[in-house]
Formats: structure tokens, C-alpha cells, sequence
């Protein structure tokens, strides 16, 4: 079974700063995607980005990026120029490539963005 | 396109009782699955259908129950709420199924049972 870990109950960053939000999980999978989904106080669940294992470059969207450590087992989300919409929980997840669509998710990291 | 719709958005219900949620996925999606969230256990995985086939389950107690119809719908099922099935849950679809395709979240269905 898999497992994903976000040690990082609760972070905060100035507006227009950096944010790195940590996440590790365990596998034994070689085909799998790890995925940052936010959810705002309006509890719905959106995609910022998604990694392919397969895939050595980190992905990037917009302010968002991940450095992907697949032999660390490492998964952490850049936010650049942190804005105040940024504020959310923040959710890593794991899904086993070879068995459907199941998302394992971390415990989440709440994020607060101040002004 | 419109997004995932759920329904109800908020239901409160007694113990022993049962309840049905509707998922409606986007238009053209065939896979749908269904998570429970909770402050204590966090995002749980229930289960996933793909063109009317349950793929996927979770490790919830057979209470919980789900199903597909023809045009991708889904409802999940809850007989004898307990206290603890007070939660969100949400439901995702997409294209097809293997994590190729992203998944998109509805809103979700708050449950409360006292």
C-alpha cells in the first residue's frame, strides 16, 4: 500500500514571497503520478499540478513548480509570489498508474497567505 | 464545459437512516470515484466506476455502496448512518481511467448525522 506524508500541518508566507511545501510517499510502483491539489475555504478540490514518475523534468505551472526526488521519494510544491488567493489547504497525492483512478492523499498543509 | 455537480450539497440525516448522493461527471467522462473527508482521517479513497464497472474500492464497511449508470452518473449509498459517516464527500471523474487524464473534484456533499 501506498502511503504520502505532508509534515507540515500549517505554514504561512508573506504576500509576494516563496513557499516550498514538503511531501514524501512510499511506493513500491515504477508507473505512478503524484499530484498538488488546493482546496480553498470553499472546499473545492482543484488541481495545481501533477508529475508523470516517468518524467525526470519537474513540472511547472505558472507560479507553481515541484522538485521531484523520485529516488528520495520526495515531493514538494514551489509557490512563487504567493498571493493572498493562495491561501488553502494544500493536499499531495498518489495514484498507482496500473490501478485505476485511486488517490491516496497526505494528511494536507494549510497555507495562509498574509497581506 | 460545465464542471462535476453533486447533489445535495448539504444533508442532515439521523442515526440509522440512509441516504443516497448523486454525482454528475463532465460531459464525456467515464470514470467517477468517490471520497470521504473528514477531519480526523483525512481524504479517503471509497470507491471508483468506469462505464458502469466498480474498479476500485476502499477499505470502507459494505454500508457504503456505490453504482454507474449508462450515461456515467453515479450515486453512492450509505444504509444505517452512524455518527461517524458525518462528512464531506466528494467525487471526481475523468476521461478514462490510469492517472493519464486528470481528475475533477465537485463540490461537494456535506453530511451531517446527529
Amino acid at each position: 500500500a501506498q502511503t504520502v506524508t505532508q509534515s507540515q500541518p500549517e505554514m504561512s508566507v508573506q504576500e509576494a514571497e516563496t513557499v516550498t511545501l514538503s511531501c514524501t510517499y512510499d511506493t513500491s510502483e515504477n508507473n505512478y503520478y503524484l499530484f498538488w491539489y488546493k482546496q480553498p475555504p470553499s472546499r473545492q478540490m482543484i488541481l495545481v499540478i501533477r508529475q508523470e514518475a516517468y518524467k525526470q523534468q519537474n513540472a511547472t505551472e505558472n507560479r507553481f513548480s515541484v522538485n521531484f526526488q523520485k529516488a528520495a521519494k520526495s515531493f514538494s510544491l514551489k509557490i512563487s509570489d504567493s498571493q493572498l488567493g493562495d491561501t488553502a489547504m494544500y493536499f499531495c497525492a498518489f495514484m498507482n498508474g496500473n490501478a485505476g483512478n485511486m488517490l491516496t492523499f497526505g494528511g494536507g498543509t494549510r497555507l495562509m497567505v498574509k497581506p | 464545459k460545465a464542471g462535476v455537480t453533486q447533489t445535495p450539497r448539504y444533508l442532515i440525516k439521523t442515526r440509522g437512516q440512509q441516504v443516497t448522493l448523486s454525482c454528475s461527471p463532465i460531459s464525456g467522462h467515464r470514470s467517477v470515484s468517490w471520497y470521504q473527508q473528514t477531519p480526523g482521517q483525512g481524504l479517503q479513497f471509497l470507491f471508483e466506476y468506469f462505464s458502469e464497472t466498480q474498479r476500485n474500492k476502499g477499505n470502507f464497511p459494505g454500508r457504503f455502496s456505490g453504482r454507474q449508470f449508462s450515461n456515467s452518473r453515479s450515486e453512492m449509498n450509505v444504509s444505517t448512518l452512524e455518527l461517524g459517516d458525518s462528512a464531506l464527500y466528494l467525487c471526481a471523474s475523468s476521461l478514462v481511467a490510469g492517472g493519464q487524464e486528470t481528475q475533477y473534484f465537485g463540490p461537494g456533499t456535506r453530511l451531517l448525522v446527529l
